[in-house]
């Protein structure tokens, strides 16, 4: 299966600051890339679906100014949270989709936000 | 779109019993269900999966069966062991370029 990375692991930042998380498909050419939020002792939910070269598609709820996502490469998807604050502390996974069913997921970035 | 609901959210089996897990859909347009497993901190694992066209796949100790008509289907895991603990999602979908729908997750404690 597709090897994915995410950079960083781990992250903690003061409130109103801005946070980048990188998403890299290391053997596999993603065209589409999602984004997935998880809440302590809660399921994963969808925020996004990032298609390279062209716009993201954001699901209900999800504010897409806030939640910038830019997929310029058929290897990497950046999820950037903008002007973070303290509800904004989860953990963000990728998952990298293609033409076999199966999705193949990040490690996931774990941010604190402070 | 779709929904998923799953059950138990949370469930607790003696080493060696079996564990079932049920989950249901509402999209009939959903024709891939994949399981995964979580572990603290951790991204989810593909454990098993299964297509519209199959009724039950089995790997080693671990079966998925599918009702397309009733739109359920179920995790079985048997002679269970202590390793197995963690939480188990179950998931639906259309296809590797369609979003992904998780059902909210059963932790399972293996005691042993």
């Amino acid at each position: 299966g597709a090897v994915v990375s995410q950079h960083p692991s781990r992250v903690i930042c003061k409130s109103g600051t801005s946070v980048k998380i990188e998403c890299r498909s290391l053997d596999f050419q993603a065209t589409t890339m999602f984004w997935y939020r998880q809440f302590p002792k809660k399921s994963l939910m969808l925020m996004a679906t990032s298609n390279e070269g062209s716009k993201a598609t954001y699901e209900q709820g999800v504010e897409k100014d806030k939640f910038l996502i830019n997929h310029a490469s058929l290897t990497l998807s950046t999820l950037t949270v903008t002007s973070a604050q303290p509800e904004d502390s989860s953990f963000y996974i990728c998952s990298v989709g293609g033409e076999t069913d199966t999705q193949y997921f990040g490690p996931g970035t774990r941010l604190t936000v402070l | 779109g779709e929904n998923v609901e799953q059950h138990p959210s949370t469930l607790s089996v003696q080493e060696g019993d079996s564990a079932v897990i049920k989950c249901t859909y509402s999209d009939s347009a959903s024709n891939y269900f994949p399981w995964y497993k979580q572990e603290l901190g951790k991204r989810p694992q593909l454990i098993i999966d299964i297509r519209s066209n199959v009724g039950e796949k089995k790997d080693q100790r671990i079966a998925v069966t599918l009702n397309k008509t009733a739109k359920h289907f179920s995790l079985h895991i048997t002679e269970t062991q202590p390793e197995d603990s963690a939480v188990y999602f179950c998931a639906a979908t259309s296809g590797g370029y369609q979003k992904v729908t998780f059902g909210t997750g059963t932790k399972l404690q293996v005691i042993p």
